[in-house]
């Protein structure tokens, strides 16, 4: 079955500093979302990417999509504390397949 | 309610009993999702729901979990003779479905067995 490999598990940055978690299936999807969860919170969309080679940005966010549809990475910029949470991308096979998520990211900010 | 909404929030068993978690996903939205979180840890895939279509129990993790929808709407997981290994939040997520669709979760059912 599908399988998508999300890297590092835990990063510790110091607030200021850029972080990037990148993510990588096995098949080639049709399309990734990324969402983030709050310590004690549920997942929450960020955002999804469709095309082969898509970059999105949201404000310090940057989301890019491989150009083989089979890679991800979100990177931030100037962390702030705001940003703590784990973030988890999730792929989409071909067909009626369901999402798979990656294990997520831990993002700790040190201020 | 516009949201996602599970019940119970948390559920405290002892070892061997069963437990039945509900789901009642956003109106109109034809997928649904069920995973299993344990602490610290990622999203566990159970179970896939796309409108009338057989639903995905591939990442059931053994007979005693089992779950149902009906039509396109609640949905009900049932673990039976519960063991120690089956803690873990719960959740529950539905989708407008289709090629494209963002998950909107529900906050989960924390479940504690003893």
């Amino acid at each position: 079955g599908q399988q998508v490999m999300q890297i590092p598990q835990y990063q510790h940055v110091q607030e200021g500093e850029d972080f990037t978690t990148y993510c990588n299936s096995s098949t080639t999807l049709s399309n990734i979302q990324w969402y983030k969860q709050r310590p004690g919170g549920h997942p929450v969309f960020l955002i999804q990417l469709v095309k082969s080679g898509e970059v999105k940005k949201q404000k310090r966010l940057t989301f890019q999509f491989g150009e083989a549809k089979k890679n991800s990475s979100l990177h931030i910029t100037a962390t702030q504390t705001t940003d703590v949470g784990t973030y988890f991308c999730a792929g989409k096979g071909g067909g009626a397949d369901g999402l798979t998520f990656g294990k997520g990211t831990h993002l700790i900010i040190q201020p | 309610g516009a949201g996602v909404s599970q019940s119970p929030s948390n559920k405290v068993t002892e070892k061997g009993k069963d437990v039945e978690l509900r789901c009642d996903p956003i109106s109109g939205h034809t997928a649904l999702y069920w995973y299993r979180q344990r602490l610290g840890q990622g999203l566990e895939f159970l179970i896939y729901f796309q409108g009338n279509s057989a639903p995905d129990k591939s990442g059931l993790p053994s007979d005693r979990f089992s779950a149902e929808r009906t039509g396109e709407s609640v949905s009900t997981l049932t673990i039976q003779r519960t063991q120690q290994e089956d803690s873990a939040v719960y959740l529950c997520a539905s989708s407008p479905g289709g090629y494209t669709g963002e998950l909107f979760f529900g906050e989960g059912s924390r479940l504690t067995v003893l």
